[in-house]
């Protein structure tokens, strides 16, 4: 299955301010899944989007799912230590997920 | 819940040698996946099973990559001979039905694989 797109690879912050993470697909998507990997640790299911333009908010994140499908994004609202990790985008591919390769996001304090 | 479990945590092996690693997965889940991670590929889909079943092998690199679940309680992925290229972390996930709101993926620790 095509792999989705996820952009920037790598991302720095000062706590406090706010990141955002791409996921981009070129076909249509069923649904979008988000996890998320602390450093040395497993990815973490966040969430899971469905319809299009869904939006929904876990505390200070809030995500995106595009009109058309075929993207999605993460938007994390004053971020803290606690954000660090890499957060991943899966779409679905027959009954499995494939994953993007993920956006790691630092921040310092 | 214990979760899915994986052995070993660590496993450091010479190259050419068998590797052995095991999943057990939540009970009641019917869907059984490995993944490998690496800095260059991210996390890649290597195999799954349904109900006991593989269902997709594609994501298996080579003929020296193999898997098996005997029972709903425990899969293998074994790797012979190992190569220093296998070098990553294995991740074992399982879910009760992908793409449910109310099953996602559940992922162990892993097993991160050292051939020197």
């Amino acid at each position: 299955g095509q792999q989705v797109m996820q952009i920037p690879q790598y991302q720095h912050v000062q706590e406090g301010e706010d990141f955002t993470t791409y996921c981009n697909s070129s076909t249509t998507l069923s649904n979008i899944q988000w996890y998320k990997q602390r450093p040395g640790g497993h990815p973490v299911f966040l969430i899971q989007l469905v319809k299009s333009g869904e939006v929904k908010k876990q505390k200070r994140l809030t995500f995106q799912f595009g009109e058309a499908k075929k993207n999605s994004s993460l938007h994390i609202t004053a971020t803290q230590t606690t954000d660090v990790g890499t957060y991943f985008c899966g779409r679905q591919a027959g009954t499995a997920l494939i994953f993007g390769k993920g956006t790691t996001l630092s921040v310092s304090s | 819940d214990a979760g899915v479990i994986q052995s070993p945590r660590h496993e450091v092996t010479e190259m050419g040698q068998e590797v052995t690693l095991r999943c057990k997965p939540i009970s009641g889940h019917d869907y059984l996946f490995w993944y490998r991670q690496t800095m260059m590929r991210g996390l890649e889909l290597l195999i799954y099973f349904n109900n006991n079943v593989p269902i997709d092998d594609s994501g298996m690199p080579e003929d020296r990559f193999s898997a098996k679940m005997p029972n709903a309680s425990f899969s293998t992925l074994k790797i012979q001979p190992s190569e220093p290229r296998d070098s990553a972390v294995y991740f074992c996930a399982s879910s009760r039905n992908t793409g449910s709101f109310d099953s996602p993926l559940h992922f162990g620790n892993g097993t991160r694989l050292t051939v020197t």
